[in-house]
């Protein structure tokens, strides 16, 4: 069956940059996109990224400038790495497939909490 | 960047009640929005693609419509289990959510 999985440290110091991983089973990530969305406490969701099935990545506009996403197929393994964390990138960080290549979430993590805090 | 409104914040409403929520889209979107459950402590799940198609799985007590700029999400006899945020999101192109409606069962 379908599963995404998220990975990586609670808690990042302040300027310092986070690093997730996605570590997907029960499809392909040369057949669907996988999208990173995250959430701050008490908040909405907010869409970070994306991985294309052919390896193409696109960025939200408001994160783009610290943001890199790619991927190890060979491990079904997508990444996210953003650098200059702030206190406000402090939220659940979730991964989620792309049902249809049309950023239509079917699939997601069960997220992981990540704490930005010295 | 289109910008997608919900309304209300918040909603209390009875066990076997109907409730309606709505989404406005800053620019017509044409059928190109979802809608996804959130309840505490769990990840967002899809109910709702291209305004009005159930996924599977999801009970028919829950209607999607609207089309261009204006969107509505309704559940029909609310159950205990429907309790949790809503969210909907323009899909294609940059995707974007709403900042969701929370449906607390009185």
């Amino acid at each position: 069956q379908v599963q995404l999985k998220e990975s990586g440290p609670g808690l990042v110091q302040p300027s310092q940059t986070l690093s997730l991983t996605c570590t997907v089973s029960g499809f392909s990530l040369t057949s669907y996109n996988v999208h990173w969305v995250r959430q701050p406490p008490g908040k909405g969701l907010e869409w970070m990224g994306r991985m294309r099935y052919n390896g193409d990545t696109s960025y939200n506009s408001a994160l783009k400038s610290r943001l890199s996403i790619s991927r190890d197929t060979s491990k079904n393994q997508v990444f996210l790495k953003m650098n200059s964390l702030q206190t406000d990138d402090t939220g659940t960080y979730y991964c989620t497939r792309d049902w249809g290549r049309y950023n239509l979430f079917d699939y997601w993590g069960q997220g992981v909490m990540v704490t930005v805090s010295s | 960047n289109i910008v997608m409104t919900q309304s209300p914040k918040s909603m209390s409403i009875s066990v076997g009640d109907r409730v309606t929520m709505n989404c406005k889209a800053s620019q017509n979107v044409g059928n190109n929005i979802a809608w996804y459950q959130q309840k505490p402590g769990q990840s967002p799940k899809l109910l709702i693609y291209y305004a009005s198609n159930r996924y599977t799985g999801v009970p028919d007590r829950f209607t999607g419509g609207g089309y261009g700029t204006d969107f509505t999400l309704t559940i029909n006899s609310v159950q205990a289990e429907d309790a949790a945020f809503y969210y909907c999101q323009r899909i294609y192109n940059s995707p974007t959510f709403g900042a969701g409606t929370k449906l607390e069962l009185k």
